[in-house]
């Protein structure tokens, strides 16, 4: 398994644009996590689905934020529109029946 | 809600020494996992401890989990410049949330060769 596959790995834009983050979770996770991370707030989860159902979103920051997730295979985060505060490292993370979990590699957002 | 606590923030280490970071939570959890992110990289699940005094060794690394199930601790013996990373604790929500895993800030380790 290539593990959580998230796109982009980097991503740059202006304040006001609309930004998506992508994931793929693992084969057979039934549960997803986005979180964010910045370096004065540590990790922070912003929502969670299970079973393709989101569960608790009580993390997303304001109506900005947005997530998605159609598919067992596929989910997005999206903001819109962004701001330079937004800028940090979002990680999607998928397990199974409350085991560990597997992260992506990241996204680094830059709003400038 | 749920706080964890992890001290200290960070820890810097001669090669060869130990290291031990420590984590606290504010209610009683079901299970604690532990976590290592290298600079540059994605956290990485090391190890989930379940029972009241648990203890579980992998290679140079011990954890343990409290006998309460509040806190746990994670200890490096020897350390190495491959350990250099952030470690952290993340404990279960409870209900609805017991699959959410809310995480201490960790503890930041450099290792001086």
């Amino acid at each position: 398994d290539a593990g959580v596959i998230q796109s982009p790995r980097h991503e740059v834009t202006e304040m006001g644009q609309e930004v998506t983050l992508r994931c793929k979770p693992i084969s057979g996770h039934n549960s997803l996590f986005w979180y964010r991370q910045t370096m004065m707030r540590g990790l922070e989860l912003l929502i969670y689905f299970n079973n393709n159902v989101p569960i608790d979103d009580s993390g997303m920051p304001e109506d900005r934020f947005s997530a998605k997730m159609p598919n067992a295979s596929f989910s997005t985060l999206k903001i819109q529109p962004s701001e330079p505060r937004d800028s940090a490292v979002y990680f999607c993370a998928s397990s199974s029946l409350g085991g560990g979990y597997t992260f992506g590699s990241g996204t680094r957002l830059t709003v400038v | 809600g749920q706080q964890v606590m992890q001290i200290p923030q960070y820890q810097h280490v001669q090669e060869g020494e130990d290291f031990t970071t420590y984590c606290n939570s504010s209610t009683t959890l079901s299970n604690i996992q532990w976590y290592k992110q290298r600079p540059g990289g994605h956290p990485v699940f090391l190890i989930q401890l379940v029972k009241s005094g648990e203890v579980k060794k992998q290679k140079r690394l011990t954890f343990q989990f409290g006998e309460a199930k509040k806190n746990s601790s994670l200890h490096i013996t020897a350390t190495q410049t491959t350990d250099v990373g952030t470690y952290f604790c993340a404990g279960p929500g409870s209900g609805a949330g017991s699959y959410q895993l809310t995480f201490g800030k960790g503890t930041k380790l450099s290792v001086i060769p």
